[in-house]
């Protein structure tokens, strides 16, 4: 167990529809990172939150939104799904802002979401 | 950007020392070098971190030379639960850059 809780750990869902990806941090991590990983793909950055508010943004598509509630949990919601957003969405987690110093991220176990 | 650049796959067998390099001209003053671990349907996991030199833990050594412009993952007497994904990072607390995954070395280990 990472200490960074991803639910639900798998969804299925039809094009066109809306969910919702929730990430709890690491106790004392304040910056949380969401991560697209299609299938045999590299991890592809979305957006990043410290302590609530954005602090980068990736290649995040429109349809795609996030955010960091005042518990330092974040939500993803993916919307007007289509079958190229299937995939596996990983939350990281880091204490500092950047994450790169003290160790890094620490990842969760992802959702793997699969739009038919 | 303090892009990255690793060898896109490799292939050793159990007992074997493995070593991937990944190149980083330009990295920059307070940038570190961070390593991860991948494997199928898993998230990333962190193996080492380095500023300079030698960095080693229970897992893995990293070596750093003096320009910090390359850094060497050194995993001694690989397994088969050794296979998986690995990726270099660099990058400090301010920078976009830190968060961008390269394409990382697929690793496999054969008997």
């Amino acid at each position: 167990d990472s200490g960074v809780t991803q639910t639900p750990k798998h969804l299925i869902t039809a094009t066109g529809q809306r969910v919702t990806l929730r990430c709890s941090p690491r106790s004392g991590d304040l910056s949380v990172y969401w991560y697209q990983q299609s299938l045999d793909q590299g991890l592809q950055f979305l957006i990043q939150y410290y302590n609530g508010e954005e602090r980068a943004k990736g290649n995040i598509l429109e349809r795609f939104s996030a955010q960091q509630f005042p518990d330092l949990h974040s939500e993803l919601n993916l919307s007007s799904l289509e079958l190229g957003d299937s995939a596996l969405y990983f939350c990281a987690s880091s204490a500092t802002r950047g994450g790169q110093a003290n160790y890094g991220y620490t990842f969760g176990s992802g959702t793997r979401l699969t739009v038919v | 950007l303090a892009k990255t650049t690793q060898p896109i796959s490799m292939d050793s067998y159990e007992g074997q020392e493995v070593n991937i390099t990944c190149s980083h001209n330009n990295i920059a003053t307070n940038d570190y070098i961070t390593w991860y671990q991948q494997f199928p349907s898993q998230g990333p996991r962190f193996i080492i971190q380095g500023y300079k030199t030698k960095v080693t833990n229970e897992v893995a050594s990293l070596f750093i030379p003096a320009d910090r412009k390359s850094s060497t993952l050194s995993l001694p007497r690989v397994s088969l639960s050794d296979t998986a994904v690995y990726y270099c990072l660099v990058g400090d607390d301010t920078g976009f850059q830190k968060l961008v995954f390269g394409t990382g070395t697929r690793l496999l280990v054969s008997p």
